[in-house]
């Protein structure tokens, strides 16, 4: 089965230093997210990405945090100044273009920590 | 300061029972639904769907029921077995203007004794 897949699957910085957390979505998808998973809470919605442009970003996805997608496979998500509150599990995610017999497929997550 | 973390309601079952998972949603303008598992370590893995013009939809060994009227999901597993175990999200379709973005719900961590 296709399978989104994630690099690195964990990462430790300094708090301030920037990090790009990559994805390479299923080949064939259209649409792209970010998400992240703080320990033991729930999956929060980052951004959604859509014709080369953010569709949508919650209010999580500020100024610090910018997606790309630098060529045709990779998924790129930059957290320009880490703070210790973005340890958490970043998820990626794609799926195709139509929903209904479509899903949402996730990768295994980039496990990132703030020190 | 204080470190409030969420403790996710827990379903302890035996081997072979059948199980029902709980979700109550926000919006009562969602029109679609979506059941994820999420083992230890691993991203959310898609489980079954259903959209708001139906009340019940049936997979393999699933089964998820909708109550509109009091915002309400249900997710059934029958004969649950051990690799059932893991933390169920349930998610609400929140996008806007004919988009997807599922959100997900607070979770419930299903225990399957053998």
């Amino acid at each position: 089965e296709p399978e989104v897949t994630q690099t690195p699957s964990h990462q430790v910085t300094q708090m301030g230093q920037e990090v790009i957390l990559r994805c390479v979505p299923i080949s064939n998808h259209l649409y792209f997210y970010w998400y992240r998973q703080i320990l033991g809470q729930k999956v929060e919605f980052l951004v959604s990405f859509y014709n080369n442009e953010i569709s949508e970003k919650s209010e999580i996805f500020d100024d610090q945090f910018s997606v790309e997608r630098p060529d045709g496979s990779n998924f790129t998500l930059k957290i320009r100044s880490t703070k210790l509150e973005d340890s958490a599990m970043y998820f990626c995610a794609s799926r195709d273009r139509d929903i209904s017999g479509n899903t949402i497929y996730f990768g295994e997550g980039s496990w990132l920590t703030v020190v | 300061g204080e470190n409030v973390g969420l403790h996710l309601p827990t379903l302890s079952v035996q081997e072979g029972d059948n199980s029902i998972i709980n979700c109550a949603y926000s919006n009562s303008a969602s029109d679609y639904f979506i059941w994820y598992k999420q083992e230890s370590g691993k991203g959310p893995q898609f489980i079954i769907d259903i959209r708001s013009n139906m009340d019940k939809r049936q997979g393999q060994r699933v089964t998820v029921l909708l109550n509109k009227t009091v915002k309400h999901l249900s997710l059934q597993i029958a004969a649950t077995q051990p690799g059932d175990s893991a933390v169920y999200f349930c998610a609400e379709n929140m996008g806007s203007g004919g988009s997807y973005i599922p959100t997900f719900g607070r979770g419930t961590s299903l225990i399957v004794h053998p």
